[in-house]
């Protein structure tokens, strides 16, 4: 079982904004701003999206934004695109000197 | 181009021992931490052990705590990932990741990983 939660899936139409949630704890999510969010399109490399709970790495749309509020983090993807429809993972520093994903999100572009 | 490149997987009855070999190029290796996460068939991305720039810095999952030992040649750009003890459970695709920037904990570069399959 992940340390930390995931919804299993989400959907939403072109266009439009949809936010995943990363549940933890005080020992990871909410104790550190160490926060990263993982676009995984299947037999592909992961790619990094957001860091630093709210940071984007040079080339990442700005159509993907993070924030975070007490023990969730969350990734927003705002005017969704067919090919956003991906696996979403978060992950977070924890007290353990462990980096967890979180079980991962299923996007749908419906 | 930064590349990354695994080897070393197979398949190994429980309880016996693997390791896991990651080429890196295209980038000064002993700048960067690497790690080691790997995915389970139909499961999710589970990060598995992290080492520091010069291997002195080594942190691992508890579910592979004390089974699995991560390494690197940087004579070599080369990380490893010795695995003893293995079980079902270890069956996966095993991917090498680069830290982002002065991260452990970030990976802006991945290999396309090495699958280990245990079962008798």
């Amino acid at each position: 079982q992940s340390a930390l939660t995931q919804p299993a899936s989400v959907s939403g139409s072109p266009g439009q904004s949809i936010t995943i949630s990363c549940t933890g704890t005080s020992s990871d999510v909410g104790g550190y701003n160490y926060v990263s969010w993982y676009q995984h399109h299947p037999g592909k490399a992961p790619k990094l999206l957001i860091y630093d709970v709210s940071n984007r790495p040079s080339g990442v749309s700005n159509r993907f934004s993070g924030s975070k509020s007490g023990n969730t983090a969350s990734l927003t993807i705002s005017g969704l695109q067919a090919e956003d429809e991906a696996d979403y993972y978060c992950s977070s520093y924890t007290s353990s000197r462990t980096w967890p994903f979180g079980g991962g999100t299923k996007l749908t572009v419906l | 181009e930064v590349q990354l490149l695994e080897s070393g997987g197979g398949l190994v009855q429980p309880g016996g021992s693997l390791r896991l070999s990651c080429a890196a190029s295209g980038f000064t290796f002993s700048s960067y931490a690497m790690s080691w996460v790997r995915q389970a068939p139909g499961k999710g991305l589970e990060w598995v052990s992290v080492s520091g720039r010069s291997g002195g810095s080594t942190y691992y999952a508890d579910s592979v705590k004390g089974r699995f030992t991560i390494s690197r040649d940087s004579s070599k750009n080369t990380l490893y990932l010795q695995m003893n003890s293995l079980r079902d459970e270890d069956t996966a695709i095993y991917y090498c990741a680069r830290g982002f920037g002065n991260s452990y904990g970030y990976f802006d570069y991945w290999g396309q990983g090495t699958l280990v399959t245990v079962s008798s």
